[in-house]
């Protein structure tokens, strides 16, 4: 069964600073996806990456794929306290008809002026 | 373009009553699948369906169920409500599913809560 974590759960950082969100999985998959979730909101779609090497930048925000280490990082660069939120990758579980996302645990960050 | 449209957004039930939930996908998907959030187990795959058809099913009891029509307008269904099924249900619309690569769009989500 696969299995996605994310490290670190929570993540207090400062405005201006740098930092990476870590998602790890546990079974082949070439493509993942990367959400932002607000305050009782719904799932904002930021990225889809679906190749080896996959590397996607939206204003403070990239991220990158490695299928053969089975991560993905999502880089912070000089977080705004707008980046506050809780993000989330999602792995489509492998093989045929099986369509499902199994989704990390989420990161929880929040950025301090 | 329109989003993903869910109704309603906000309900009430009482233990041992039933719900159904709607979710419109945008226009031209095929693809719709529903999730289940929670505080304790996060983001949780409840069913997708493709064309009428489900093509894949979480890990959830029988009191779920779903189903889409010709439109690819999907409902879910949760019967004999218990404590523990207050959540926010999401409703996903994609092209052709998760795998595809197509980006996945949610709906804003059904916020239940069972007194």
């Amino acid at each position: 069964e696969l299995k996605v974590e994310q490290n670190p759960l929570f993540l207090s950082m400062q405005e201006g600073k740098n930092y990476t969100i870590y998602c790890n999985y546990s079974t082949t998959s070439d493509r993942l996806y990367w959400y932002r979730q607000d305050p009782g909101k719904s799932l904002e779609s930021l990225f889809v990456l679906l190749s080896n090497g996959a590397v996607k930048q939206e204003g403070r925000l990239m991220a990158s794929l490695d299928t053969k280490a089975r991560l993905s990082t999502l880089h912070i660069t000089a977080a705004v306290h707008d980046l506050s939120a809780t993000y989330f990758c999602a792995v489509p579980n492998y093989g045929g008809a099986t369509n499902k996302l199994i989704f990390g645990t989420g990161t929880l960050l929040a950025v301090q002026p | 373009k329109a989003g993903v449209t869910q109704t309603p957004r906000y309900l009430i039930k009482t233990r041992g009553q039933q719900v159904t939930l709607s979710c419109s996908p945008i226009s031209g998907h095929r693809s719709v699948s529903w999730y289940q959030q929670t505080p304790g187990q996060g983001l949780q795959f409840l069913f997708e369906y493709f064309s009428e058809t489900q093509r894949n099913k979480g890990n959830f009891p029988g009191r779920f169920s779903g189903r889409q029509f010709s439109n690819s307008r999907s409902e879910m269904n949760v019967s004999t409500l218990e404590l523990g099924d207050s959540a926010l249900y999401l409703c996903a619309s994609s092209l052709a599913g998760p795998y595809s690569g197509n980006t996945i769009y949610f709906g804003e989500g059904s916020w239940l809560t069972v007194v």
